[in-house]
């Protein structure tokens, strides 16, 4: 199974602030790898897929990248609106479908 | 939109049998999976089925207590969850397609006695 570690696990940081949050892969999973946010008490967003495609209504102020086994997802400049968990997941390989432990993002 | 139900309380060893309806958009042409999410805990994958219900897969803490299943007709998704566990307690959501870019509110199922 593909194991997908994030860090960091926990992230402090500031509205304007730009964070970056790494996703590595046990082994090469090329780019199918998405990228959900979520709120307490809701169900994840979907945000970014293959890696580094933003989906149709998220802010640009979000983008991926990497492939292979390091995935990046930065923020460009933090809204109070995303202080949230992120998670990344892999498809390339499945199954399982696998998600990452997740980063939760707070304001600083 | 996916709405979930069927969710409870159910006692270790009992079953529970979720239901997902699906509309808004051709539920047919889309593989979907059903995601669990523990208190307090990550997001965990429990099983997936294909559009034509030809494929399925599940995780290896539920397979042979799990069965997934769809009903085209009725755009509706299910899981048939059986040998319940303490562990099994969280909020599943129904969602669509490997990139899950659609996803119900969840419903809770809890296992005590």
């Amino acid at each position: 199974d593909i194991q997908l570690t994030q860090s960091p696990s926990f992230l402090s940081a500031s509205v304007g602030d730009r964070v970056t949050i790494t996703c590595r892969a046990s082994q090469g999973i090329r780019s199918y790898l998405a990228w959900y946010q979520q709120k307490p008490g809701k169900a994840p967003n979907l945000l970014i897929y293959a890696a580094s495609l933003l989906r149709s209504g998220v802010p640009s102020r979000f983008s991926g990248s990497g492939s292979g086994t390091e995935f990046t997802l930065t923020i460009s400049s933090l809204h109070p609106e995303d202080f949230a968990t992120y998670y990344c997941q892999q498809l390339n390989s499945y199954p399982p479908i696998t998600f990452g432990q997740g980063t939760r993002l707070e304001i600083k | 939109q996916l709405v979930e139900s069927g969710g409870g309380l159910v006692q270790p060893g009992g079953s529970l049998r979720l239901s997902c309806a699906a509309s808004g958009f051709t539920f047919s042409d889309y593989e979907m999976s059903w995601v669990r999410q523990a208190p307090g805990k990550g997001l965990e994958w429990v099983s997936y089925i294909n559009s034509r219900a030809t494929t399925v897969y599940y995780a290896d803490s539920v397979r042979g207590r799990f069965t997934i299943s769809r009903d085209n007709a009725k755009t509706s998704l299910y899981l048939q969850m059986s040998s319940l566990r303490a562990e099994d307690m969280a909020v599943y959501y129904c969602v669509r397609g490997n990139y899950m870019d659609v996803w119900g509110n969840g419903t809770t199922v809890t296992v005590s006695s």
